[in-house]
């Protein structure tokens, strides 16, 4: 059982370049979540989806887009990154509700430079 | 002010202490609380998780929960160097998907 499966494990990219960060689950849940996790700030929320074909924004959607087409996959897009990007993302799943805890994949390292 | 306070650290403590990590947080509606651990370069993986008020205990972990001080509190008996990594709370509300995390306090337990 894979859980959630995150690629790339790093990347670096430059100003103004953009790229697609991948999360696939296997697990069946319904509701998704991407988040950036920087040194002491904890996780912030970047958007969420509640099933295929529904996405809502978190905390600090700006710069980013999502779509979910299917239940297993919720890619998280990068449009003209800047430094402020470079972070560690995070894709996590969880059952309706969340309320039972979600199940993170390992991470992208991202450098934006 | 923040929804969820929780001090980041670094805290350090002997091999065999006692540690007791901890969250305040100010939405009185949050009835389901969690304790993720993060070792480095991973991912937050679900470690405790607790209904409303009381205490659940797992092992050397114990979770306690008092909603009417809006505070939670992890405890690790007899602490491993393995033990070492990030812990974060987190809590939601019924109904609402979205967790909300602290930041975490980031253990070293020394041998």
């Amino acid at each position: 059982n894979a859980g959630v499966t995150q690629t790339p494990k790093f990347r670096i990219l430059k100003i103004g370049q953009s790229m697609t960060l991948q999360c696939t689950q296997d697990m069946n849940h319904n509701y998704m979540y991407w988040y950036r996790q920087d040194p002491g700030m904890g996780l912030k929320l970047i958007y969420y989806s509640v099933g295929a074909g529904i996405t809502d924004k978190g905390e600090v959607p700006n710069g980013y887009n999502v779509s979910r087409s299917t239940t297993e996959d919720f890619p998280l897009r990068l449009e003209l990154a800047a430094p402020s990007q470079t972070s560690v993302y995070f894709c996590a799943s969880s059952y309706p509700g969340g309320t039972n805890g979600y199940t993170f994949g390992s991470g992208t390292r991202l450098t934006v430079v | 002010q923040k929804e969820v306070e929780q001090d980041p650290g670094p805290l350090s403590v002997p091999e065999g202490a006692i540690v007791s990590l901890n969250c305040t947080y100010s939405n009185s509606a949050f009835q389901y609380f969690m304790w993720y651990r993060q070792y480095s370069r991973k991912g937050p993986e679900l470690l405790m998780y607790t209904y409303s008020s009381g205490n659940k205990e797992d092992g050397r972990f114990t979770a306690q929960v008092d909603k009417s001080s809006k505070y939670i509190s992890l405890f690790i008996r007899d602490s491993q160097p393995s033990d070492s990594a990030t812990y974060l709370c987190a809590m939601a509300n019924f109904g609402n998907e979205k967790l909300t995390f602290g930041t975490g306090t980031r253990l070293t337990i020394i041998p």
